[in-house]
């Protein structure tokens, strides 16, 4: 198993242009995970999936973010319309269900809009 | 609700001194903790987890936390600590429920000194 993985790594943007990111989780996780972490600030959760059910938003995720895991395995988080508010970077995870499990990291996507 | 409070942005401490990061939390469910640590360009990497069996957690390179629910704490030590411990660690907190809400406190930036 190689982990939580993001493509791609880095993204450099015009503002206004639409911007996806992947997420590949751990193979047997189903709970997977959106966080947004910026400069000095701790990730921040965006969304959650379990299996391919989006059961979860937070008010962070604005009508020009939106998030796919069409067959509960990879996952897409789109943004529409960057702005340079919106440069951070993206952190995917995924854990198994139930109490208590760890989330495991992926690398990150780093998005930078000019 | 809940939340997380990480009560020190910057600790600093010398080689082979022992480390004190200090976390509070907030939780209306029996919550699981966690401490992550995250290197510099790295990815997040779990230290160690609390999921309500012993309230003395040991976790990797020789870390441990004490869960004292008197007093919602859950501070992250070791005993002497090395240069290669220099990076940012995060306190979480995350629901024992069904759905895991997990909340990342802002991070403490740990230097160390040779």
């Amino acid at each position: 198993d190689t982990g939580v993985s993001q493509n791609p790594r880095h993204k450099i943007t015009k503002r206004g242009q639409n911007v996806t990111f992947r997420c590949d989780p751990i193979s047997e996780h189903n709970r997977l995970y959106w966080y947004r972490q910026t400069l000095g600030q701790g990730p921040e959760f965006l969304t959650y999936f379990q299996n391919e059910a989006q059961l979860e938003k937070s008010r962070l995720l604005s009508d020009r973010f939106s998030a796919e895991r069409p067959k509960g395995s990879f996952s897409t988080l789109e943004i529409q319309r960057t702005e340079q508010g919106d440069s951070a970077m993206y952190l995917c995870a995924s854990s198994a269900s139930g109490a208590g499990y760890e989330q495991y990291f992926g690398p990150g996507t780093r998005l930078t809009v000019t | 609700a809940q939340s997380v409070t990480q009560l020190d942005s910057h600790v600093s401490v010398s080689e082979g001194t022992p480390v004190l990061l200090r976390c509070n939390y907030s939780s209306s469910y029996s919550p699981s903790l966690f401490w992550y640590v995250q290197h510099p360009n790295k990815g997040l990497q779990l230290l160690l987890k609390y999921t309500s069996a012993a309230t003395l957690v040991k976790g990797i390179n020789g870390f441990e936390a004490e869960f004292k629910k008197s007093e919602t704490s859950f501070h992250l030590t070791k005993p002497s600590a090395h240069m290669s411990d220099a990076a940012e660690y995060f306190c979480v907190v995350a629901t024992s429920g069904g759905y895991q809400k997990v909340t990342f406190g802002i991070g403490t930036k740990l230097q160390v000194i040779p």
